[in-house]
């Protein structure tokens, strides 16, 4: 089974241009969350979703950040426009139940490994 | 907001040797799971504990979800040079989404 799809998987970019990370999730799962990896904070949720609809937000660093998940299969999330601190790796995951159900386990995507200079 | 300490940070072993690292909270949790990072993927999930005093295997690791629901405690036995890379503990209180511990570096020396 093909499991959650992130691309790209690594990015370089210049301060100031549009970045753009997309995520393909685990099909049948209606739970999909954006996390965010560094070394001094480890991994952060940015936003969640349920069944397309952002659920928590609450996570994301500030307006230049953005999520949308226009369907059930895909995922983006947005930096415009990026700065160097938002270097970082970016994991998209997926969940079939809601967090904290019992038995409900989160998949990971590979990553997107995201370099601002 | 829910807080995970995992300890230790970093762990240097003999290969053939066992493994434990562990995870406490401040706060109640109802699942914790264990995974597994390795360079340059995304973790991947080693074992998922839904039950208080629950112990649960995966082959060489063992994975306890603790009686006060405050803890829990990922062990690996007889440790080999695959089994590098980054633990983390991660968990659920109530109905919130997972938060992580920052994780256990581990370093096998053959």
């Amino acid at each position: 089974d093909a499991g959650v799809i992130q691309s790209p998987r690594h990015e370089v970019t210049e301060m100031g241009q549009e970045v753009t990370l997309r995520c393909k999730p685990i099909s049948g799962h209606d739970y999909l969350f954006w996390y965010r990896q560094t070394m001094m904070r480890g991994l952060e949720l940015l936003i969640y979703f349920n069944n397309n609809v952002p659920i928590d937000d609450s996570g994301m660093p500030e307006d230049r950040f953005s999520a949308k998940m226009p369907n059930a299969s895909f995922s983006t999330l947005k930096i415009q426009p990026s700065e160097p601190r938002d270097s970082a790796v970016y994991f998209c995951a997926s969940s079939l139940r809601a967090p904290g159900q019992s038995g409900n386990t989160i998949y990971f995507g590979e990553g997107s490994w995201l370099t601002v200079v | 907001g829910q807080q995970l300490n995992q300890s230790p940070q970093s762990m240097f072993i003999q290969e053939g040797e066992d493994v434990s690292m562990n995870c406490t909270s401040s706060s109640i949790f109802n699942t914790w799971l264990w995974y597994k990072q390795d360079p340059g993927e995304g973790p991947v999930l080693l074992i998922a504990l839904y039950k208080a005093g629950e112990l649960t295997s995966n082959g060489r690791l063992t994975a306890q979800f603790g009686i006060t629901r405050k803890d829990s405690f990922l062990n690996i036995s007889a440790s080999i040079p695959s089994d590098v890379g980054i633990y983390f503990c991660a968990g659920h209180s109530g109905n919130t989404p997972l938060v992580f511990g920052k994780g256990t570096r581990l370093s096998v020396i053959a």
